[in-house]
């Protein structure tokens, strides 16, 4: 099973700042089949990206994907209030599917 | 309009049993991997199982101990999870999802409540 690691937990920011988070997994995902989700309280999670930078429709571009093998990074350029949310990322490409266990992107 | 729709979600006692479904629309159901995913509110996504398009083959995750089978009915669009030997540790938020070949899963339903307790 590959253990996806999200840093960090919780993340103190204020609307217009930059956001970088972090995914690690335990073992090279297969085929960079890595994908990033936001969530919002009482909702079902959003695909944000896929294939760890393919922006999902409907993304706005101040979200940026990255990275490969092992390391992956979600980048929000300019936080919106609207961007204020837990955000987890995801591999599929091996089963089980596996869930890093979240970064709270919280209002500072 | 893609839409996934859980229902029979509850309160149970536990050892108790549960079937949820989920209703499709707006897709071709047929050709989608589903899957069933869980959280505990205020707690982190967990996957549940999976079943392939033609609803031939399942995968559940380890911890589940044979307790749950997925299914599906393609010619109602219709997904379903039954819930066997239900435990506290069991309540969560059951999200039903779908995903094409080599892709994420990218369509969730709106989620529905499973609560063990006595």
């Amino acid at each position: 099973e590959i253990v996806l690691t999200q840093s960090p937990a919780t993340l103190s920011l204020s609307p217009g700042e930059r956001a970088t988070l972090s995914c690690g997994a335990s073992q090279s995902v297969t085929r960079n089949f890595l994908a990033w989700y936001q969530q919002k309280p009482g909702l079902a999670p959003r695909l944000l990206f896929y294939d760890a930078s393919s922006r999902a429709t409907g993304i706005p571009d101040r979200f940026s994907g990255s990275g490969s093998g092992t390391d992956f990074t979600l980048t929000i350029s300019r936080l919106e209030p609207e961007d204020f949310a837990v955000y987890y990322c995801q591999q599929y490409g091996s089963l089980p599917l596996t869930f890093g266990g979240g970064t709270k992107v919280e209002i500072k | 309009e893609v839409q996934l729709v859980e229902s029979g979600g509850g309160l149970i006692q536990p050892g108790g049993s549960l079937r949820l479904s989920c209703a499709a629309s707006g897709f071709t159901f047929s050709t989608y991997w589903m899957h069933w995913v869980r959280q505990v509110p205020g707690k982190g996504l967990v996957w549940v199982s999976r079943i392939n398009p033609d609803g031939s083959s399942t995968t559940y995750a380890d911890s589940l101990k044979g307790r749950f089978t997925m299914s599906r009915d393609n010619a109602k669009n219709t997904l379903y999870l039954q819930m066997n030997s239900l435990r506290a540790e069991d309540t969560a938020v059951f999200y039903c999802a779908g995903q094409r070949t080599n892709s994420p899963i990218d369509y969730w339903g709106q989620g529905t409540l499973v609560s063990v307790s006595s």
